[in-house]
């Protein structure tokens, strides 16, 4: 069964801090994707990734991939308020199209 | 506006009522792909097409929901004699091709009274 776990499932950390949310996928197809989503909204993409060693940035958000481990991270440097959502990866299955997405970390940033 | 559109964004229906929902997506994309999202889930793959050819179904998609993509263009999903566990929020999305991104759109929220 093609599965994608991540955690944690809930994250409340206080701006400034660093921390990784954690991915773990079960295809080989070795295509994992990171995306937003804001209450009651739709899902913005923030990452792509398709190779090991994958690294991706974008402002205080980065995205690796470590496909011998099936491990995905997102790391947060130094979390803003305005960075509180919920998180998804997702991976691609092999010779397919469709997206396995993970339950989510929902991330809550305070003051 | 070139992004994925979705018609209507909410819609409320009682049980046993029939429901279509419409997908416009990204102009070049020729995949074209349906999740649904319940509370507090991540979305779960129903279907998707390439073209017009409808590639892959999900086990999820009862025999009470069809999708189309008539011209490859865009899409539409029907649910019939719709149930209360069909109360979720369907998204659409569309692709380029394999290994690029996928662009969702704002999702049309069911509520089955």
């Amino acid at each position: 069964e093609l599965k994608v776990e991540q955690n944690p499932l809930f994250l409340s950390m206080q701006e400034g801090k660093n921390y990784t949310i954690y991915c773990n996928y079960s295809t080989t197809s070795d295509r994992l994707y990171w995306y937003r989503q804001d209450p009651g909204k739709s899902l913005e993409s923030l990452f792509v990734l398709l190779s090991n060693g994958a690294v991706k940035q974008e402002g205080r958000l980065m995205a690796s991939l470590d496909t011998k481990a099936r491990l995905s991270t997102l790391h947060i440097t130094a979390a803003v308020h305005d960075l509180s959502a919920t998180y998804f990866c997702a991976d691609q299955g092999y010779n397919t199209d469709k997206l396995i997405f993970g339950t989510g970390t929902r991330l809550q940033v305070f003051p | 506006d070139t992004g994925v559109s979705q018609d209507p964004r909410h819609k409320i229906t009682k049980r046993g009522q029939n429901v279509t929902f419409r997908c416009d997506p990204i102009s070049e994309h020729n995949r074209l792909y349906w999740y649904r999202q319940t509370l507090g889930q991540g979305p779960e793959f129903l279907t998707y097409f390439q073209n017009e050819a409808q590639l892959e179904k999900s086990r999820l998609l009862s025999d009470r929901f069809s999708a189309e993509r008539p011209k490859g263009s865009f899409s539409t999903l029907e649910i019939q004699r719709t149930e209360q566990g069909d109360s979720a929020m369907y998204l659409c999305a569309s692709s380029g091709g394999l290994g690029t991104e996928a662009f969702f759109g704002q999702g049309t929220r069911l509520t089955v009274v």
